[in-house]
């Protein structure tokens, strides 16, 4: 299995963009999708957006406006910005390998089977 | 959008004992598109099951997964002590593409 690692500040300003890279090692990112996804301090999860290795995106409509994810195979790694954050944008995030598989009727599907250990981004002045 | 639901929100049962949570969703969704995950403080979640019923890699045969249409259930066959964590169930849809539900805290009688 692949190990994933989050780095980026951890103290973000209101208005300010976020940003935060996953590294990730023990396989190579191409071929696979790779998501963001956050926990506010307490609560539950949240799914932000994935990433294909090829540079496709898509994001949670809620989040569309302010989110750019990118990706970066020579280093093996992909990013989140996040732009005019907030402090509801308060939580913890994590970045996962989306588990992509096709059904009985060739229809894919995905869940997350590796995960970062997750970093903590506070907004605050 | 699927709206997950997970009942109850916190099952209090001792080592040993069957738990048995639940995840429903606001409409049918196919038994493929359901996963599950367990998270404890500090730490990431961890896949548990997907596509249902399938355990993912290294997963205890004590976890199993049941369920379609709306309802959803994991069975944990005899509770470890390091089975004391909070459990996602999650779906897999069209937009948003990926769904959590609140979670099911099981706790320490």
């Amino acid at each position: 299995q692949v190990q994933l690692q989050e780095s980026g500040p951890g103290l973000v300003e209101p208005s300010e963009t976020l940003s935060l890279t996953c590294t990730v090692s023990g396989g190579s990112i191409s071929g696979y999708y790779w998501s963001w996804i956050r926990q506010p301090p307490g609560k539950g999860l949240e799914w932000i957006g994935y990433i294909y290795y090829s540079g496709n995106a898509n994001y949670i409509p809620s989040l569309k406006s302010r989110v750019t994810m990118s990706v970066d195979t020579s280093k093996n790694q992909f990013s989140l910005q996040l732009s005019a954050v907030t402090a509801a944008d308060t939580a913890v995030y994590y970045c996962a390998k989306v588990d992509g598989r096709r059904d009985t009727n060739g229809y894919f599907y995905g869940q997350f089977d590796s995960w970062g250990q997750g970093t903590l981004v506070t907004v605050s002045s | 959008e699927v709206v997950l639901t997970q009942s109850p929100g916190t099952l209090s049962l001792s080592p040993g004992e069957r738990a048995t949570l639940s995840c429903r969703a606001s409409q049918s969704v196919g038994s493929s598109y359901l996963a599950w995950y367990q998270q404890k403080p500090g730490q990431a979640p961890r896949l548990l099951i997907y596509g249902s019923s399938s355990r993912a890699t290294g997963i205890p045969d004590r976890f199993s997964g049941s369920g379609s249409g709306t309802d959803f259930t994991l069975t944990i066959s005899r509770l470890e002590p390091e089975d004391f964590a909070v459990y996602y169930c999650q779906h897999y849809g069209s937009s948003p593409l990926f769904t959590f539900g609140p979670g099911t805290k099981v706790d320490l009688k």
